[in-house]
């Protein structure tokens, strides 16, 4: 069965330190995304990408980049860890729009990340 | 402003009654889809439920439905028959045609199911 898969699912590091987490889907999907989970907050979109070597920032961006070499991956990288951005991280996949449009995203199953 | 509202904090309902999750949306786009998320304490996302702008009949999944009233842009979630498992956060979405590959989340619910 067809899947996407994230790594580590939990994360220490220290405020400072470069951060990557990784994304994998075998869906075979154009679309994938990056999104910070926090109470009160739900899912807020960080990067996203419609395809190979396409970017896209979300709506909270800032000190997170991603980058899309091919279909399956899409890892996110914080730069320098904030303590700010101590979250679960969520990515998702789906396929376009158009005659996709009613098919939902695909979810991995987390990553939780603390930032001391 | 929000593209998707979720006014319940968090809801009670005791186990084999029935509850309604309320969803409310903002678009411009006549062509758009509402999806239904679960999330358990576990933390996985699990599409529950999907119903389209065009869509003439509300969507049903078991004992999911979705009362949706596209004049009040409105898509409120229907569990029957609640069960202990139902406990979860439930999260309303929204994808828009004209976008075609966003997705907005709502903030989400919390729903315990009382024994």
């Amino acid at each position: 069965d067809a899947e996407i898969t994230q790594s580590p699912r939990h994360k220490i590091t220290e405020t400072g330190r470069q951060v990557t987490l990784a994304c994998h889907q075998t869906w075979n999907h154009n679309n994938m995304f990056w999104y910070r989970q926090d109470l009160g907050h739900g899912l807020r979109l960080i990067h996203y990408s419609y395809g190979v070597q396409d970017t896209n920032k979300g709506e909270v961006s800032d000190g997170y980049s991603v980058s899309r070499s091919n279909t399956e991956d899409l890892p996110l990288t914080l730069e320098s860890a904030a303590s700010s951005q101590t979250s679960v991280y969520f990515c998702a996949s789906s396929e376009g729009g158009g005659a996709g449009s009613n098919q939902p995203q695909h979810f991995g199953d987390g990553t939780r990340l603390s930032i001391l | 402003a929000q593209k998707i509202t979720q006014t319940q904090p968090g809801m009670f309902v005791q186990e084999k009654e029935a509850v309604t999750l309320d969803c409310t949306y903002d678009t411009s786009d006549p062509s758009y889809g509402l999806f239904w998320y679960k999330q358990p304490s576990s933390g996985e996302m699990i599409f529950l439920i999907y119903q389209g702008s065009y869509d003439q009949q509300n969507a049903t999944e078991g004992r999911y439905s979705l009362n949706f009233q596209k004049a009040r842009k409105s898509a409120n979630l229907v569990i029957s028959a609640s069960q202990l498992g139902d406990s979860a956060m439930y999260f309303c979405a929204m994808r828009e045609l004209n976008t075609g590959n966003q997705f907005y989340f709502g903030t989400g619910t919390s729903l315990t199911v009382i024994p």
